[in-house]
């Protein structure tokens, strides 16, 4: 079956522009999370969603990051005002309750 | 607080002879152990996962990991080196009964013809 799948899988933006980033989960996966990848660091845990309860907000940087999930399927990262600090690679991770997280290919987000 | 180090950023071997990835961890609670494979530009893919079974498991490719408690360690192997395992190996934590990853920092593999 289809596995978790982002998209752009690159973005070339410029400093202090808004930027969205789309994750599309595997079917049926309550769960959905969001990490970032910054250049010679591990995975940075951003947010988290469960099926309809609030999210888990507790890893995103700034408040110039938010993210939304529609109708428990797809979820949106946004950046607003992006910096250079900002460029990495954002992955999307879906599960089953409780279950292990399978991740997609990722979004490289390069600020100029 | 849950954390994991991995004690080398990079390790080269040569096709055919072993390999070792160094994971230590630290956790409050019987943790569950991860590692994860990462191929250049691709998403991240389970390799194996310890959860309070059996202290040696074993995973795809050949690979497998030990469960040391007394170590806090968790270090990944493999009998013999091919060229495809080239990549970024991570170790993760996680503790029961919750959803947080925490990912250690990467340890590039390279394998030399």
């Amino acid at each position: 079956g289809a596995g978790v799948s982002q998209s752009p899988s690159n973005k070339v933006t410029e400093k202090g522009k808004d930027v969205e980033l789309r994750c599309d989960p595997i079917s049926g996966h309550t769960a959905l999370y969001w990490y970032r990848q910054s250049l010679g660091q591990g995975l940075e845990f951003l947010i988290y969603f469960q099926g309809n309860s609030a999210p888990d907000k507790s890893g995103l940087p700034s408040d110039r990051f938010s993210a939304e999930r529609t109708g428990g399927s797809v979820s949106t990262l946004t950046i607003q005002r992006t910096q250079q600090e900002d460029s990495a690679v954002y992955l999307c991770a879906s599960s089953l309750l409780g279950s292990d997280q399978y991740f997609g290919p990722g979004t490289r987000l390069l600020v100029l | 607080a849950q954390s994991v180090t991995q004690l080398d950023s990079h390790v080269s071997v040569s096709e055919g002879t072993p390999v070792l990835l160094r994971c230590n961890y630290s956790s409050s609670y019987s943790p569950s152990l991860f590692w994860y494979v990462q191929h250049p530009n691709k998403g991240l893919q389970l390799l194996l996962k310890y959860t309070s079974a059996a202290t040696l498991v074993k995973g795809i490719n050949g690979f497998e990991a030990e469960f040391k408690k007394s170590e806090t360690s968790f270090h990944l192997t493999k009998p013999s080196a091919h060229m495809s395992d080239a990549a970024e190996y991570f170790c993760v934590v996680s503790e029961p009964g919750t959803y947080k990853y925490i990912f250690g920092t990467g340890t590039r593999l390279k394998v030399l013809a």
